[in-house]
């Protein structure tokens, strides 16, 4: 099955400056790779996705660019906040009969004001 | 709009005890999915459904059991919890089968002694 890894576990960035965060899959066939910001206590929620028949995606102070030769996607946000602080996940998925997420570790991002 | 409900908010199980789970969506989307989250290991898929009447297997399986009657609903079952099954367990939905948005309830915290 698919397995993804993600880094770095942990990041602490300065309110205004950027935070990269770097996803790898293994599976070739994955084709959808989304993103996902979970707030203490709460589910996770979908942020901003991306499909291999793109390398990258803008949406505001979010983006995310894909490398399907390098199997590599990773998200960037720029001019950093506070309320941006939370565990963000990468997961990748392929077009099959379930909608099968395979997620990364995650990693928490904090943002110091 | 509710989106996903999920009960009991947090519960705390004697080993070998059964327990459901209770996942409810009201918006109509025809695919479900249980997923566990442990530290270190992100979010794993237990079980899913595309559509009313069916279920599927997901990463980790064993010692879970579900059942989709009807749109709206998705519960989960332990027959009988083992410590190991201790975790955080979302339910999601999602519109369509593949590469859709998953929408995440809020989360059951499990324990199990």
């Amino acid at each position: 099955g698919e397995n993804v890894e993600q880094h770095p576990s942990t990041l602490s960035v300065q309110e205004g400056d950027s935070a990269v965060i770097k996803c790898t899959y293994s599976d070739s066939a994955s084709n959808y790779f989304p993103w996902y910001k979970q707030e203490l206590g709460k589910g996770p929620q979908l942020i901003i996705d991306i499909r291999s028949n793109v390398g990258e995606k803008k949406d505001q102070r979010i983006a995310v660019t894909l490398n399907k030769t390098a199997k590599h996607f990773s998200l960037h946000i720029t001019e950093t906040q506070p309320e941006d602080s939370a565990v963000y996940f990468c997961a990748a998925s392929k077009q099959t009969g379930a909608n099968n997420l395979f997620f990364g570790t995650g990693t928490r991002l904090t943002v110091i004001p | 709009i509710a989106g996903i409900t999920q009960a009991p908010t947090s519960q705390i199980l004697a080993a070998g005890r059964r327990m459901t789970l209770r996942c409810t969506q009201d918006m109509r989307h025809n695919a479900m999915y249980w997923y566990r989250q442990d530290l270190g290991l992100g979010l794993r898929l237990i079980h899913y459904s595309n559509t009313a009447g069916t279920t599927g297997k997901g990463e980790v399986p064993d010692g879970y059991s579900v059942s989709r009657a009807n749109t709206d609903d998705f519960p989960l079952t332990l027959a009988s919890a083992v410590p190991s099954q201790t975790s955080v367990y979302f339910c999601a939905s999602s519109e369509g089968q593949a590469n859709n948005e998953q929408f995440f309830g809020p989360g059951t915290r499990l324990t199990v002694l």
